[in-house]
């Protein structure tokens, strides 16, 4: 089946420095690529986005970008805080556009 | 506003119970649901999603059943738990237009002994 493979599962930075997760996808006719983050104990909530129409995107210190040949995808965080410590999640549409597949998270820790 | 309720915060089950957790969404009609399972140590499984009332499509089977009895109302259920749905059960909504983001509730924290 389709797949979207995480491939830090941990990640220490020093507080200040860029942190970057990818994210590989198997299935050419995704389009969508969301990030969430989970704080420890806590639920999901949505970061940012990318789609396929696009090769990069910025929020503020988020940066996605998005390689349709190599079917990957990285969020870069920069100027890391020690609030940004969390898991985050990459994931894909995959068919029907309400079905995601996940990866299996990145932990990220930002120390002081 | 909207707001998404999950209930039971946390529940403790023996293996072989019946299962009913509830997920509700104020302030937003017609939204498109969904039900997650993480398990400890986090992989993200996407179970079921609905966008509209009485309809419920199935993402992956693990033994549970979902419905949406009401349009601001999401149920998941099963007759006989097993060890394995042991863990964290998320619930979520979206607006119904494609490649919407994802809302997501506190959560049902399951343990089954």
């Amino acid at each position: 089946g389709e797949k979207v493979e995480q491939h830090e599962s941990t990640l220490s930075v020093r507080e200040g420095d860029s942190a970057v997760i990818n994210c590989t996808y198997t299935d050419t006719a995704s389009s969508y690529f969301p990030w969430y983050k989970q704080e420890a104990g806590k639920s999901l909530h949505f970061v940012i986005d990318i789609r396929s129409n696009v090769d990069r995107k910025q929020s503020q210190r988020l940066i996605v970008l998005l390689d349709k040949k190599a079917k990957r995808f990285s969020l870069h965080i920069t100027a890391t805080q020690p609030e940004d410590s969390a898991i985050y999640f990459c994931a894909s549409n995959v068919g029907d556009n309400s079905k995601l597949i996940w990866g299996l998270g990145t932990s990220l820790v930002v120390n002081p | 506003a909207q707001t998404i309720h999950q209930w039971p915060v946390a529940e403790i089950k023996a293996v072989g119970s019946p299962l009913s957790l509830g997920c509700t969404i104020k302030g937003k009609s017609s939204p498109n649901l969904y039900w997650y399972w993480q398990a400890t140590g986090g992989t993200l499984q996407q179970l079921f999603y609905s966008i509209t009332v009485g309809q419920v499509e199935s993402v992956v089977q693990l033994n549970l059943s979902a419905s949406r009895p009401k349009d601001d109302q999401f149920i998941l259920s099963t007759e006989k738990l097993l060890l394995s749905h042991s863990g964290f059960y998320l619930c979520a909504w979206s607006r119904d237009w494609a490649y919407a983001e994802q809302f997501f509730g506190p959560g049902t924290r399951l343990t089954v002994l």
